[in-house]
């Protein structure tokens, strides 16, 4: 079945850039498999989840308001990844990491990733 | 863009019901019927239990099910059991191809 995985640096530091990768397993992340977002999601410590952003194959790029200015996501169909960074990192950006399988038409997350811890410290 | 609102924490003993709240806007929960609910425990990736407001995946429980009125969903849990456990999280599409999660519950079975 379909299974994601993150991966990246644990510490970055601050004003650094966060880069993290989510590799697709058991499935293809091309348009061929179906209408899905790819998304990112995180959790600080102790904290709720929080919608950082999502991307519909290479097509379609959104990022939650808050965040906009100091995310990208992007997607390499060939490697089966889509990827994150967030730029200029302070402590507020220590958190659990995750990436999910979304539906396109009904944006619900069906698939996630174990996910992976990132603190910001010098 | 700020969190749909949840109650920190509910609690119930095993056999009882508790419902949930998530509670928005007309621009997002009460707007669309795209609300979806997870279930997380400690040091796991949360697992999603509800969706379109009131579906259920397959090889989830009966137990659990979805409604909303207005600007609020709701998640009810029925026949609590000790494995129900857990944070739950809404979620809702807020428009514009965005999403917000609720800030999330404790659910503690007594």
């Amino acid at each position: 079945q379909l299974q994601l995985q993150e991966s990246g640096p644990g510490l970055v530091k601050p004003s650094e850039t966060l880069s993290l990768t989510c590799t697709v397993s058991g499935g293809s992340i091309n348009r061929g498999s179906g209408d899905y977002y790819w998304d990112w999601i995180r959790q600080p410590p102790g904290k709720g989840l929080e919608w950082i952003g999502h991307i519909y194959y290479s097509d379609y790029i959104y990022y939650n308001p808050s965040l906009k200015s100091r995310v990208t996501i992007s997607v390499d169909t060939s490697k089966n990844q889509f990827s994150l960074k967030l730029s200029s990192v302070t402590a507020a950006d220590t958190a659990v990491y995750y990436c999910a399988r979304a539906s396109y038409y009904y944006h619900y997350m069906d698939v996630w990733g174990k996910g992976t811890t990132v603190t910001v410290s010098s | 863009q700020s969190a749909l609102t949840q109650p920190a924490s509910v609690s119930g003993s095993p056999g009882q019901s508790i419902t949930i709240s998530c509670t928005g806007s007309s621009s997002d929960v009460g707007g669309y019927n795209l609300v979806s609910w997870y279930q997380q425990h400690p040091g796991k990736a949360p697992k999603f239990i509800i969706y379109e407001v009131s579906k259920r995946p397959s090889g989830v429980s009966n137990r659990f099910s979805g409604s909303k009125s207005g600007n609020t969903a709701s998640l009810t849990i029925s026949g609590l059991q000790a494995e129900d456990d857990a944070d739950y999280y809404c979620c809702s599409y807020a428009g514009s191809n965005t999403v917000m999660f609720g800030g999330g519950t404790k659910l503690t079975v007594l």
